[in-house]
C-alpha cells in the first residue's frame, strides 16, 4: 500500500519550546490527513485534521501544515509541556467511502520528550 | 459521553491457541474499526465496518482472524490460531457516520502470544 512515514523517530525538547513534528506521504490522491497522539498503555487521541484543499490548520497550541507539492505534513507545537510527551501518528485516508467513514494508514510515529 | 470499550485489556496464550477480543462503540457510531498495533508501529487497519456490514477487510488474514459485528453495535475479533506474531496491541476504533472523519479509539488489548 502507499507509505506514510516519519522523518524522525524521536524528538527530544525543553518545557516552553516549539516542538515540530513531520510527517512525508506518498499517496497523492490522499485527500484528508489527522494527527494522532498515543500515550502509553492508551488508545489513540485525535489532536487535529485537515483536508487536501487547506494549507494550514490551527487549534489549541497545535498547528498543522500541508505541503501537497512536496507530499509533506507537519504538527506545530507551541510552548510544549511535560503532558505533550506521547507518541505522534500522522495518518491518511485509504480511500473514499462517503457513505462508511474513513479508514486510515498511519505512520511509523514519532516519539516526543519534553524535558524540563 | 462514554468512550469506546474493549475487553479484556491483557491476554496472554500460547501459539496455536484461540483468542477472542470485544469492543463497545461509542453509542450511535455506525463505522467501527479494528486496528492491529505491532510494538514501534503505528496501527494497521484489519477491518472497517459500517453498521454490521463489512466495508473493507482486505488486511485481514482471513485463514487466522474472523471479525463480526452482529445488530450493528458490539464486535468481536477472533484469531485461531494464533500465531507468534500476532503479539501486538488491537484496538478499536468507531466514528459517527457522517460527516465527522475523527475516529475514537478504545484503550486497546494487548495480546502477548507465547
Amino acid at each position: 500500500g502507499e507509505n506514510v512515514g516519519l522523518h524522525l523517530p524521536t524528538l527530544s525538547v525543553q518545557e516552553g519550546d516549539n516542538s515540530i513534528i513531520n510527517c512525508a506521504y506518498s499517496n497523492s490522491a490522499s485527500d484528508y490527513f489527522i494527527w494522532y497522539k498515543q500515550e502509553s498503555g492508551k488508545g489513540p487521541q485525535f489532536i487535529i485534521d485537515i483536508r487536501s484543499n487547506m494549507d494550514k490548520r490551527q487549534g489549541q497550541r497545535v498547528t498543522v501544515l500541508l505541503n501537497k507539492t512536496v507530499k509533506h505534513l507537519s504538527l506545530q507545537i507551541a510552548a510544549t509541556q511535560p503532558g505533550d510527551s506521547a507518541v505522534y501518528f500522522c495518518a491518511e485516508n485509504r480511500g473514499q467511502n462517503s457513505n462508511s467513514g474513513y479508514a486510515l494508514n498511519f505512520g511509523k510515529g514519532t516519539s516526543l520528550l519534553v524535558t524540563p | 459521553e462514554a468512550g469506546v470499550a474493549q475487553s479484556p485489556r491483557y491476554k496472554i496464550i500460547e501459539k496455536r491457541q484461540s483468542v477472542a477480543f470485544w469492543c463497545n462503540p461509542i453509542s450511535g457510531h455506525a463505522t467501527l474499526y479494528w486496528y492491529q498495533q505491532i510494538l514501534g508501529q503505528g496501527p494497521k487497519l484489519l477491518i472497517q465496518f459500517q453498521n454490521n456490514g463489512v466495508v473493507d477487510d482486505s488486511q485481514l488474514p482471513k485463514d487466522r482472524f474472523s471479525a463480526e459485528r452482529l445488530k450493528g453495535v458490539d464486535s468481536t475479533l477472533k484469531i485461531q490460531p494464533a500465531k507468534l506474531e500476532d503479539s501486538a496491541v488491537y484496538l478499536c476504533a468507531s466514528s459517527p457516520r457522517s460527516p465527522a472523519h475523527e475516529q475514537f479509539f478504545g484503550p486497546g488489548t494487548r495480546l502477548t502470544v507465547l
